[in-house]
Formats: structure tokens, sequence, C-alpha cells
């Protein structure tokens, strides 16, 4: 059974600084997920990655497969950054693009 | 605009109704899920449709029911049978196929459904 750990589970910083959350799971994967949840609920992708390093802006995430790891970096962070970032992966035995959750990371960012 | 629309975004009902909550897609997606949503856990895949006229159950499809009549529709019906329906419900939808675009997946604004 594939398993998605991320952490930590929350994280408060002050703006400006640089935040990295972390995502573990347990078997092969297709691909991987970063995705961002405001506090109105709804779920914006922010990366799917499967191999190597994407950047947008002041996101950085990357992903080690023979480790089963991923982070999410951000950098110079903002309050607007706050939300809860989820981190899901595609195990390469389920069909189609099922994604496996994990619990996500709460992102608190003050002035 | 190309996206996903569920709704309503606030829905209340009283214990032992049925409740259907409703999602549109117009972006040509083969693929639709629906997901819930508890207070402090990751989402947890209800019920799938990878092409018109089939579905599948998630891990957690016990008190609800799906229909997948027609690509851009995937409505989820919430069941009297369901102990504890009050949660966040999410819907999405990724293209079927090969490569990686079809792990692309997109998720639709959510319902929030609270039954008293």
């Amino acid at each position: 059974k594939n398993e998605v750990e991320q952490s930590p589970q929350n994280l408060t910083a002050q703006e400006g600084e640089f935040i990295t959350i972390n995502c573990s799971y347990s078997v092969g994967i297709s691909a991987l997920h970063w995705l961002q949840q405001h506090p109105g609920g709804g779920i914006v992708s922010l990366f799917m990655l499967s191999s190597g390093k994407k950047k947008h802006g002041r996101l950085i995430a990357t992903i080690n497969i023979q480790e089963k790891h991923s982070s999410l970096h951000i950098t110079a962070s903002h309050p607007r950054d706050s939300a809860v970032y989820i981190c899901a992966s595609i195990p390469l035995e389920t069909s189609g693009s099922r994604l496996t959750f994990g619990e996500g990371t709460q992102l608190t960012v003050n002035p | 605009d190309g996206g996903i629309t569920q709704s309503p975004k606030y829905l209340f009902r009283k214990e032992g109704q049925n409740v259907t909550l409703s999602c549109e897609q117009n972006l040509n997606h083969d693929a639709m899920y629906w997901y819930r949503q508890d207070p402090g856990q990751g989402l947890r895949l209800i019920y799938y449709s990878q092409i018109v006229n089939d579905f599948q159950k998630g891990d957690i499809a016990e008190g609800y029911s799906v229909s997948r009549e027609k690509k851009e529709s995937f409505p989820l019906t919430v069941t009297s049978a369901q102990k504890n329906p009050t949660a966040f419900y999410l819907c999405a939808s990724s293209p079927n196929g090969r490569g990686q675009g079809s792990y692309e997946q997109y998720f639709g604004p959510g319902t929030r459904l609270t039954v008293t």
C-alpha cells in the first residue's frame, strides 16, 4: 500500500524566510503533485513532476526517485503564501491518475 | 473559460435525506474523481470514472453513489447510509490516455456539506 507522508504538519515563518516542505512516499510512482489549498477550500495544482526539478516564480519542487522523496521550497516567503500544501503521488500500479494524498502542511507566514 | 464547476458551495441537509452534489467540467477530460476531505486528514478517494458509463469505487465508497451518463458530468449522491456525511467534497478531472499530460489533475472549488 502506498503511503505518503509530509513534514512538518505545521510551519510558521516570518516574511522573507526560505521554506522547505518535505514529502516521502513508499512505492514507485508515475508522477507526484504539489497542491496548494487556501482557506476557502479550493485546490490549485502547483507542480507535477516525475524527475528532477521544476521552478515557477518563487516556488521550486524537486524529486529524488531513488530515495522516494520530494521537496517544495518557497523562497522569500510572503503572507499570501499562507495555505495548506499537499503532496500527492500517482503509484505505478494504479489505473489512470488516481492520487494518494499526504495529510498536508499548514503554512503560516507572518508579516 | 475551461474548468470544473461544483455547486452549491455550501449545502445543508437533515439527517436521513439523500443529497446530490454536482460536478461539471468543460475540459473534455475523460476521467473524473470525487474526493472527501475531513479536518486534519488527507483527501480520500470516493469514486472515480475513467470513461463515460463506467466508474469504480475508491477507498471510501460506502454510503455514496455516482453516475457518469455524460462526459462532462459526474454527480455524487450522498445517501442516508453514509454515517458521517458532513465533510468537504472535491471533484477533479484529468485527461486519460498515455504520457505525462494524462497525470495532470484539475480540481473544482468544492462543496461543503453539513448534515444535522
